[in-house]
């Protein structure tokens, strides 16, 4: 389940199930979107991006959404793996400000 | 090389040091950021350069000062640090500024 609170909020799953990370991202002007997958002492890795002019962009195993009606982020990651326990962050950058502002984080803990 | 290597990987330093993080990438491009990120929370952007200019500040301390020497070297000098300084150091890079951005594994600093 999912639990939302003063830390760092945590998704548990089962390895293989389907795991769902959500954003709320602050700015309507946004235009670019990436989600970042970090591991414990590594910097952030790329996983997969979209612009304001598309409403989903999957990849491997991976797929994202965007509503920009509700400013809203998903990153939907298929039959997820151990390897796949991280932190993943949302990254919004500002349409003619050229910086990324990150998301407060979701940890993923894949159980065996 | 897809790589963003940043040197050292700890640095301990006192109150009165003065230290540089370095970072460095081959990819050719001319974006290059530092992010500064503490436990448990999202990296926060501190500085950009794009095309060696620095573009922007993030209104951060006068005790850290960026340099980019050329296109590939990003530096960060560090002098009379306070303990709440310590955090993770990251170096980014993107072919542009704005765009999907690649990090180094970080500089962990410890202010004592």
């Amino acid at each position: 389940g999912e639990s939302v609170g003063l830390h760092l909020p945590t998704l548990s799953v089962q390895e293989g199930d389907n795991s769902i990370i959500n954003c709320a991202y602050s700015n309507s002007a946004s235009d670019y979107f990436i989600w970042y997958k970090q591991e414990s002492g590594k910097g952030p890795q790329f996983i997969i991006d979209i612009r304001s002019n598309m409403d989903k962009r999957q990849g491997q195993r991976v797929t994202v959404l965007l509503n920009k009606t509700v400013k809203h982020l998903s990153l939907q990651i298929a039959a997820t793996q151990p390897g796949d326990s991280a932190v993943y962050f949302c990254a919004e950058n500002l349409y003619n400000f050229n910086k990324f502002y990150f998301g407060s984080g979701t940890k993923l803990n894949v159980k065996p | 090389d897809t790589e963003v290597t940043q040197t050292p990987k700890h640095l301990v330093m006192g109150m009165t040091n003065k230290k540089s993080l370095k970072c460095e990438q081959h990819m050719g491009h001319r974006a290059m950021y530092w992010y500064k990120q503490k436990a448990k929370k999202p990296p926060e952007l501190m500085f950009v350069y794009s095309y060696e200019k620095l573009s922007i500040n993030e209104s951060v301390p006068s005790r850290f000062s960026p340099e980019c020497p050329n296109s590939s070297l990003l530096n960060l000098h560090l002098h009379a640090l306070q303990p709440e300084d310590s955090a993770l150091y990251l170096c980014a890079s993107s072919h542009r500024d704005g765009e999907e951005a690649f990090f180094g594994q970080g500089t962990r600093l410890t202010v004592v």
